[in-house]
């Protein structure tokens, strides 16, 4: 049972313009995510969180928006530069259990020039 | 400079024999964590401890095992029993608390022939 999904395994997106990726989750239990870059053979560094009292969270180029009532949320990386080519990762917990991370399958981002 | 080390990066093993990864870190995290990469999957949950001498099964436990004596070190054995254990091994850590991000390790490349 996939509690988070990343339904596209690839996407493409030309250096200067925006990667929107999606995530799903199906445990309304979850109220903190997170979203994760992974380069290969080496182990993923954290990029930005939101907790559920918000629907948005900034940091640089990059925006997280959540919406509770969909079980989704999306990272928007504006704008993309060759450097952001990578898998990212959805990350999913419970703010009272953080012990435990739910990570999503990823997302594979090629930046081309 | 604070970090999560693993060692080795590769590390291969004849089928049937137990192997132990390593993970240390520096961070003075409460929380440790071993996860597994295989292609095409996230990263799902083996062990995790929240503090020193115990330690919580995670989703894909059978066929390992782990100790945390120290609350630097938090190895894991990868035991006979373990079906398909070649894959992309990830420790991490964390503070005590909620809300908090998990810093990961560089990885092992577990190849069992």
């Amino acid at each position: 049972d996939q509690q988070v999904k990343q339904n596209s395994p690839s996407l493409s997106v030309q250096e200067g313009r925006i990667s929107i990726l999606n995530c799903d989750y199906t445990n309304s239990m979850f109220d903190y995510f997170l979203w994760y870059k992974k380069y290969p053979a080496e182990g993923p560094t954290f990029l930005i969180s939101i907790s559920s009292i918000k629907d948005k969270n900034e940091d640089g180029r990059f925006t997280v928006f959540l919406n509770k009532s969909a079980k989704h949320l999306s990272l928007h990386i504006v704008p993309s530069q060759p450097g952001d080519s990578a898998v990212y990762f959805c990350a999913a917990s419970r703010s009272y259990n953080t012990d435990k991370l739910i990570f999503g399958t990823g997302t594979r981002l090629q930046v081309f020039p | 400079d604070g970090g999560i080390t693993q060692s080795p990066k590769y590390l291969f093993r004849k089928e049937g024999q137990n192997v132990t990864l390593s993970c240390e870190q520096n961070l003075n995290h409460d929380a440790m964590y071993w996860y597994r990469q295989d292609p095409g999957q996230g990263l799902r949950l083996i062990y995790y401890s929240q503090i020193v001498n115990d330690f919580q099964k995670g989703d894909i436990a059978e066929g390992y095992s782990v100790s945390r004596e120290k609350k630097e070190s938090f190895p894991l054995t990868v035991t006979s029993a373990q079906k398909n254990p070649t894959a992309f091994y990830l420790c991490a850590s964390s503070p005590a608390g909620w809300r908090t991000e998990a810093f990961f390790g560089q990885g092992t490349r577990l190849t069992v022939v």
